[in-house]
């Protein structure tokens, strides 16, 4: 069974600096797709990136890029020159390419901006 | 972009009643909606996936009977939480799938009092 690991449940950083939030999975599979997706108070979800596994280019959204390492299944989600809106929580989350149904989804970091 | 409206936002109930949830599909066809439960500061973990003129797919441990779901139509699928606890106080979430991913609704926060 495929799971998504995010080992930073919060994560703080001062505004229009750099952060990275980590996200590794494990899954028997070649081809899936991996996503970030951003929770705000209001809790929409909110799809911020997204990276097919067969392609070795890192996905790239503004000031959202992604480090997508296949061999080490590892999908870090790095934010530029942080912003107050970016105060979230982000979900990492995992589907398969065979199957549109389920996405699974890490257990969150909350991200703080510090102004 | 494509938008599933949900409601309501937020509803308090009382112990033992029930409570119905609508996610709407807007401009688009909804055939498959999925069902999610997000506890306070945990993630999303899904319930059940309803398909359009079909029984709903529950996830193990996901009771049947106390969360009925129905999807009716293509732009409307329904999740009824019956005989409501405290317990069942949640954030719940539907989620279709558009051709270019997907789209989320804006959650129902549900309190039983």
């Amino acid at each position: 069974a495929q799971t998504v690991t995010q080992s930073q449940p919060e994560m703080s950083v001062q505004e229009a600096e750099t952060v990275t939030l980590s996200c590794t999975y494990d899954t028997s599979e070649s081809d899936y797709y991996l996503f970030w997706y951003k929770q705000p108070p209001s809790r929409q979800m909110i799809l911020v990136i997204r990276q097919e596994a067969y392609k070795q280019q890192n996905a790239t959204e503004n000031r959202f890029s992604v480090n997508f390492q296949k061999a080490a299944k590892s999908f870090s989600l790095k934010i530029s020159d942080s912003q107050l809106g970016d105060a979230a929580m982000y979900f990492c989350a995992y589907r398969s390419a065979s199957s549109a149904s389920k996405i699974i989804f890490g257990s969150g970091t909350r991200l703080s901006i510090r102004p | 972009g494509a938008v599933v409206s949900q409601h309501p936002s937020w509803v308090i109930c009382k112990s033992g009643t029930s409570v119905k949830i609508e996610c709407r599909s807007l401009d688009f066809q909804a055939t498959t909606m999925f069902w999610y439960r997000q506890f306070p500061k945990q993630s999303l973990m899904l319930m059940a996936t309803s398909n359009e003129g079909s029984k709903a797919t529950y996830e193990q441990g996901v009771e049947k009977d106390k969360f009925l779901i129905n999807h009716a139509s293509l732009t409307l699928s329904t999740l009824t939480v019956t005989s409501a606890h405290p317990e069942d106080s949640s954030f719940y979430i539907c989620r279709a799938t558009v051709y270019y991913g997907y789209t989320f609704g804006s959650g129902t926060r549900l309190t039983v009092v």
